[in-house]
């Protein structure tokens, strides 16, 4: 079983639909939580990053974490045809004030249409 | 956050040879990271590079496949050794993201091996 499972998608969705992405992990000492964005031929660029439990929202994104049930999520509310691309979901458990091994999902492919 | 460029963007090499990727970061950081993304997998960390020791390998990666360079603090360098086809993938290197324990990726370095 891999530490974080991801469905790989692809998700399609029409424009202003609010899209929900999931992740699962089973490794309880998981503390830190980060979502990516990856476009096609790009890196993977930070969206959110979340501590513990809770929420987070940041524009038409908010991120939930419920270490209860092992699962984290990303709302986009509004979607737009520019949110197109892999989101990849990543934790870290210790802090080293420099930088972790994050633990990645696979990924799932999100495509909006007009 | 940090910008990182890497290079080279591409390439398409021979069975058998090597490849030197180049990550330059704008600005100091202790802890640097080589990933990996491969179709339709998670992306996997194969070193971590801080500078003035050896690298620290992940399991199923090893120097002599992967040396890793980190000569001083904004810069290292990551080859892929006696290449063969399954070395075809996504090259990644990412910089601590400071107290956040987050991490910001560079462009990566796209690998085929024929």
């Amino acid at each position: 079983q891999k530490e974080v499972e991801q469905d790989p998608g692809p998700l399609s969705v029409p424009e202003g639909a609010i899209v929900s992405l999931n992740c699962t992990y089973s490794n309880s000492a998981f503390q830190y939580f980060m979502w990516y964005r990856q476009y096609s031929r790009k890196g993977p660029e930070l969206l959110m990053y979340t501590y513990s439990s809770g929420n987070k929202e940041d524009g038409r994104f908010t991120a939930q974490v419920d270490k209860s049930s092992k699962y984290i999520s990303l709302f986009i509310r509004d979607s737009q045809p520019s949110d197109s691309a892999t989101y990849l979901c990543a934790m870290s458990g210790i802090l080293t004030g420099g930088g972790n091994k994050l633990t990645f999902g696979t990924g799932t492919q999100l495509k909006v249409e007009l | 956050s940090a910008v990182i460029s890497q290079k080279p963007s591409r390439d398409i090499c021979q069975r058998g040879t090597s490849l030197t990727i180049q990550c330059q970061v704008d600005s100091q950081v202790t802890m640097m990271f080589w990933y990996r993304q491969q179709p339709g997998q998670s992306l996997t960390l194969i070193a971590t590079a801080n500078q003035g020791s050896e690298a620290t390998y992940e399991s199923g990666f090893v120097i002599d496949k992967f040396p890793i360079s980190r000569p001083n603090l904004t810069f290292s360098t990551l080859t892929v050794s006696n290449m063969s086809p399954e070395d075809s993938s996504i090259y990644l290197c990412s910089v601590g993201g400071g107290a956040t324990d987050t991490q910001y990726f560079g462009p990566g370095t796209r690998l085929t091996v024929l």
